[in-house]
Parts: C-alpha cells; sequence; structure tokens
C-alpha cells in the first residue's frame, strides 16, 4: 500500500514570498490533515479535511494561509506572503475516518523562510 | 480541549522496560488515547490506541486505570532504535480534538 505522498521535501524562500506543499494521502481514505511542525516542538494541526469539506481550521492563519481538497483527493497547502516564522516541516496526514483512527503521515516539507 | 501532560525527556538502557506515562485530567467520555512515535525528519508513527483497562499489541502495551486521567505507554525491551519522540493524544472518534503535546524523547543507550 503507497503511503501518504508530499512534495517537495524542502523548499527555501524569502519572507514575503509565497510557497504551495502538494500531499497525495492513502487511496480511500477520507479525512486529511495539514500540520505544522515547529523544531523542538509536537505537531500542531492547521487544518482537517473530511473528503473535500473543512472539519476544522481554527488554528489555520487565515491572512496568509490557504488550503483546499480537490475532489476530496489530493491538497493543497499555500502559504503567502510568507514570515519568518513559518520555518517549520508541514505534515500531511490521512486517515481513513476521523482522527481516532490511525493516522498515516508523509515525510514532511521542511520550509525554511530567509 | 483535552490536555496531555507528558515527561519532556527520558533515558534508558537497552533491553530495559521503559514506561512513559501521560496525564489527561481532562479527559472526555468520548475521547480515547492514542500513542504516537516520531524518529528524526520523518513523520509520527502510530503505535497503540486504547480506551480503557489494557491494550497489547506487537510492539507496546497501554495500561489505562479506571478513572482515565493518565494513561502509560510500556516498551518491553527496548533496543537503540526506539530511540525517538513519544506522543500522547486524546481525543473523541470525531477527531476534532486530537492534539499533539511537546512529547516524550526517549534516547535509549548502548
Amino acid at each position: 500500500e503507497a503511503g501518504v505522498a508530499q512534495s517537495p521535501r524542502y523548499k527555501i524562500i524569502e519572507k514575503r514570498q509565497s510557497v504551495a506543499f502538494w500531499c497525495n494521502p492513502i487511496s480511500g481514505h477520507a479525512t486529511l490533515y495539514w500540520y505544522q511542525q515547529i523544531l523542538g516542538q509536537g505537531p500542531k494541526l492547521l487544518i482537517q479535511f473530511q473528503n473535500n469539506g473543512v472539519v476544522d481550521d481554527s488554528q489555520l492563519p487565515k491572512d496568509r494561509f490557504s488550503a483546499e481538497r480537490l475532489k476530496g483527493v489530493d491538497s493543497t497547502l499555500k502559504i503567502q506572503p510568507a514570515k519568518l516564522e513559518d520555518s517549520a516541516v508541514y505534515l500531511c496526514a490521512s486517515s481513513l475516518s476521523g482522527a481516532a483512527d490511525t493516522q498515516y503521515f508523509g515525510p514532511g516539507t521542511r520550509l525554511t523562510v530567509l | 480541549l483535552a490536555k496531555t501532560t507528558q515527561p519532556i525527556s527520558m533515558d534508558s538502557y537497552e533491553g530495559q522496560e521503559v514506561n512513559i506515562t501521560c496525564s489527561h485530567n481532562n479527559i472526555a467520555t468520548n475521547d480515547y488515547i492514542t500513542w504516537y512515535q516520531q524518529f528524526p525528519s520523518q513523520g509520527p508513527r502510530f503505535i497503540i490506541q486504547g480506551y480503557k483497562t489494557k491494550v497489547t499489541n506487537e510492539v507496546a502495551s497501554l495500561f489505562i486505570p479506571a478513572d482515565r486521567k493518565s494513561s502509560t505507554l510500556s516498551l518491553p525491551r527496548v533496543s537503540l532504535s526506539d530511540t525517538a519522540v513519544y506522543y500522547c493524544l486524546v481525543g473523541d472518534r470525531e477527531g476534532q480534538n486530537f492534539v499533539f503535546g511537546p512529547g516524550t524523547r526517549l534516547s535509549v543507550l548502548p
């Protein structure tokens, strides 16, 4: 079974630039999550999708972050414009149904904002 | 939103049993307890999940007392490859309250 795919693996940008991350969840998984993990901290949920609808985006900084899940499969997370404090690893995860089901994480995208 | 508290770090030696305790005093009736493991430069990986009493799989055991205000992850006979960060999460079946804390950094020494 293929795992969660993410790209790119690494990205370096300057502040105020834009960046986008892509995630392809495990086939058949209804729920998709984007997490931000700052070095030394646990992952912080940014947004949770159930199929193509948003379940929870309470911690998404909506003035600069946006996410979409087209057709309930792939998802993209965008940051525009980026700030220095956005430097982190962005993890995508998927689960069969809700978050109480096992979440399968991708390898993450390491973003460095200079 | 159930909040969890874990030790920041623990050290152990190869072959020992390691017990990591997580406190979740505000756990709700519908909440489950889930543990994840994270190696450097990788996403977290599911270890075990439980609701009450004891759960065991091929990797670990999870002990949950009757009041469910804490839980203990038990790793039997750890090896160097068990060096990782371990996260305890609580949340309901709808999954809207799952929050990762800072985790416990386990170092297994030879």
